[in-house]
């Protein structure tokens, strides 16, 4: 089992939806949680983390954690094409690096 | 303030050529990182350096080699590379608890 899994997609939405992003961990001791946006060819750039259970928003985007389930989530409100991009899950296990997912490529139709 | 920044951005190598790819940053981070990201296979780490002068290696790191020569850059050398090694390598850094800031990425081929 991946410590940190995404389903890979494409996750196509029309524009002006609701996108719904989802990712699993495996370390019950995670302790932060991170959202990273990947444009083709370029870096990922940190969009959203969670440190508590709940919800977090920021502008259209909103995190969601459950650490019981082992699991968080980001929507994306209103889609944009221009939200188009891979979405990567990170970790904190308390480890020194990030564990990362294999991401989940967004595609928002006109 | 630059960031993270790595050099250089294309490189193409022959079977069993060196080169070092080259990482700095200005923000004063700690930690440092090399990941290579494949398609399909997402990030994954090579080395890390949590401070200066300690480096650990990561998830895939035959292969490479890995110098922190001081807090701001990080190097990763390949000492003869393969068609294997062909990959996107990003640099990145952190202070403790935070997220990770990632370079543009070097897009190495190896032929």
């Amino acid at each position: 089992q991946k410590e940190v899994e995404q389903n890979s997609g494409p996750l196509s939405v029309p524009e002006g939806a609701i996108a719904s992003l989802n990712c699993t961990y495996s370390d019950r001791g995670s302790q932060s949680f991170f959202w990273y946006r990947q444009y083709s060819g370029k870096s990922p750039e940190l969009i959203m983390f969670i440190y508590s259970n709940g919800d977090k928003e920021d502008g259209r985007f909103t995190a969601q954690l459950n650490k019981a389930s082992q699991y968080v989530s980001l929507l994306i409100r209103d889609s944009q094409p221009s939200d188009s991009a891979t979405y990567l899950c990170a970790v904190n296990t308390g480890r020194r690096a990030l564990t990362f997912g294999s991401g989940t490529r967004l595609q928002v139709q006109p | 303030n630059a960031g993270v920044t790595q050099t250089p951005k294309f490189q193409v190598l022959k079977t069993g050529q060196s080169m070092t790819l080259q990482c700095a940053q200005d923000m004063n981070h700690n930690s440092m990182y090399w990941y290579r990201q494949d398609p399909g296979m997402g990030l994954r780490l090579i080395y890390y350096s949590a401070s200066e002068g300690t480096t650990d290696k990561g998830e895939v790191p035959n292969g490479y080699n890995v110098s922190r020569l001081n807090k701001r850059e990080f190097s990763l050398r390949l000492e003869s590379a393969a068609p294997s090694q062909t990959s996107v390598y990003f640099c990145a850094s952190k202070l403790p608890r935070s997220e990770q800031y990632f370079g543009p990425g070097t897009r190495l081929t190896v032929t």
